[in-house]
C-alpha cells in the first residue's frame, strides 16, 4: 500500500463549477496535511495546510480532514482556468524520530472554460 | 529577496560522471530536502537535514551524497551508482521540520547524455 495515495486523474471540470480532489493515508500517527498546486515544469507552491478534523477554508479552497477514515480533500469553488495545474497532496511521518513529508502522485486538473 | 536558489537549471551528465546539484537559501531555515520527481509522478525524497553537519536518508538515497557543511547550503551529488539519473531535482527547505510550509527552489532538470 502506498502511504500517500492520490487518484491521478486528469480530472475535468467546467468553468465556475467546484472541483474534488482526495487523498487517503496509511500512517494513522500523521498529524499535518497540505495540498500542493503544481503549474508544468514548476515547482510546488503551497497552498492549504489542515492540522485539525473538519474543514479549514481560503478564499475559494476548502480542505478537509477526517483521521478516523484516513482522508484529506481539496474542494476549489468557482473554478477558473487557472486553477488548471497538478494537485500534490503531502503527508507527515515519523521516520526514525525524524519528520518526513511524504508526497502523493499527483492528480492533474484542467478547468474547462 | 528571501528564497531557494537552485543551479543550474539544466545539467547534462555523462555515462559514468558524478554531477552535483547546487541548493542555497537565505531564509534562515534550519531543515533542507531534496526530492526528484520524474515524468507524471510525485515527488519522492532522495535525503533531507535539519541541522547542520547532520542529514538522513529518505526513500530513494542511494546513488546520491550530500553535505551540509552550511546552514545555507545543500548539494546534491549524483554519482554513477545512479543508473537512471534523469529527472526533474527540487530542493526545498522549512523553518525547522516537515510538519511546516516547505519553500521550493525552481527546479533543476537532469538529463543524460
Amino acid at each position: 500500500q502506498k502511504e500517500v495515495e492520490q487518484n491521478s486523474g486528469p480530472l475535468s471540470v467546467p468553468e465556475g463549477a467546484i472541483a474534488s480532489l482526495n487523498c487517503t493515508y496509511s500512517d494513522r500517527g500523521s498529524q499535518s496535511f497540505f495540498w500542493y498546486r503544481q503549474y508544468s515544469g514548476k515547482s510546488p507552491e503551497l497552498i492549504m495546510f489542515i492540522y485539525s478534523n473538519g474543514d479549514k477554508e481560503d478564499g475559494r479552497f476548502t480542505a478537509q480532514l477526517n483521521k478516523a477514515s484516513q482522508y484529506v480533500s481539496l474542494l476549489i469553488r468557482d473554478s477558473q482556468p487557472s486553477d488548471s495545474a497538478t494537485y500534490l497532496c503531502a503527508v507527515n511521518s515519523l521516520n526514525f524520530g525524524n519528520e518526513k513529508l511524504t508526497f502523493g502522485t499527483g492528480t492533474r486538473l484542467t478547468i474547462i472554460p | 529577496d528571501g528564497g531557494i536558489t537552485q543551479s543550474p537549471k539544466y545539467l547534462f551528465r555523462k555515462e559514468g560522471q558524478n554531477v552535483t546539484l547546487s541548493c542555497e537559501q537565505n531564509l534562515n531555515h534550519d531543515a533542507m530536502y531534496w526530492y526528484r520527481q520524474d515524468p507524471g509522478q510525485g515527488l519522492r525524497l532522495i535525503y533531507y537535514s535539519q541541522i547542520v553537519n547532520d542529514f538522513q536518508k529518505g526513500d530513494i538515497a542511494e546513488g546520491y551524497s550530500v553535505s551540509r557543511e552550511k546552514k545555507e547550503s545543500f548539494p546534491l551529488t549524483v554519482t554513477s551508482a545512479q543508473k537512471n539519473p534523469t529527472a526533474f531535482y527540487l530542493c526545498a527547505s522549512s523553518i525547522r521540520d516537515a510538519n511546516e510550509k516547505l519553500f521550493f527552489g525552481s527546479g533543476t532538470q537532469l538529463s543524460v547524455l
